[in-house]
């Protein structure tokens, strides 16, 4: 049984460019959310996507959108990146968006901007 | 808004200690609260979670109590082994709808020979 994927691993960027994320769900899981990690804090709640929708948003800017396929997976994608946007990004899946609680977490992409 | 507080790190405890690490929470709503752990280069595994006031999560040894009245959430553990050594996370989810997790700032433990 396949758990949640990420790619890439690990990226690395330039102020003012653009990057997209992907995410494959656990199997059997339709809805998607993406954190942000900054090194030595806990992850922060970005946006959660279920039926190609997106669902809940946390407080982020507009630089950040993603977009939910079909298949159940997810991108993330960072617009005008800044040095602060250099942070580890999670993926979490699970089946259903309000009363199945728990998530299943990917290994992350590490970003790094420069 | 929902946050959750717990104590700073890191923690370090010789193999067999006893071991607590303290979570408070506030949120509006009926939350399931969470733990989850992060060990070194790895993405967080759930390690135990509570539903409503007065449950009991309990996994691997590690256990915590929904403690509604004092908005708290404690992880205990009566021995701990050095592949604990890890970074603890409590979070609240369902909150205000949804499954959005809200973390806290996490814990390091360490468990030295």
């Amino acid at each position: 049984d396949a758990g949640v994927t990420q790619s890439p691993t690990h990226l690395i960027k330039t102020r003012g460019q653009q990057v997209t994320l992907r995410c494959s769900p656990k199997s059997g899981h339709d809805t998607v959310s993406w954190y942000q990690q900054a090194l030595g804090q806990g992850p922060q709640f970005i946006f959660q996507y279920y039926e190609e929708e997106e669902r809940q948003r946390g407080n982020f800017p507009d630089r950040f959108s993603g977009h939910q396929f079909p298949n159940y997976s997810s991108e993330l994608n960072v617009n005008a990146l800044l040095l602060g946007d250099s942070a580890l990004y999670l993926c979490a899946s699970s089946l259903g968006d309000r009363d199945s609680y728990e998530q299943y977490f990917g290994p992350g992409t590490r970003l790094t901007v420069t | 808004g929902d946050s959750v507080t717990q104590m700073e790190g890191p923690v370090t405890l010789s193999e067999e200690a006893f071991l607590t690490i303290n979570c408070t929470y506030t949120a509006t709503g009926y939350p399931s609260l969470f733990w989850y752990v992060q060990y070194p280069g790895e993405g967080l595994q759930l390690l135990l979670k509570a539903t409503k006031a007065d449950d009991k999560g309990s996994n691997k040894g590690f256990e915590a109590t929904y403690r509604k009245e004092t908005t708290s959430f404690h992880l205990e553990k009566g021995s701990v082994q050095v592949s604990d050594s890890a970074v603890y996370f409590c979070a609240l989810g369902g909150a205000g709808g949804g499954n959005k997790l809200t973390f806290g700032t996490g814990t390091q433990l360490k468990v030295e020979l």
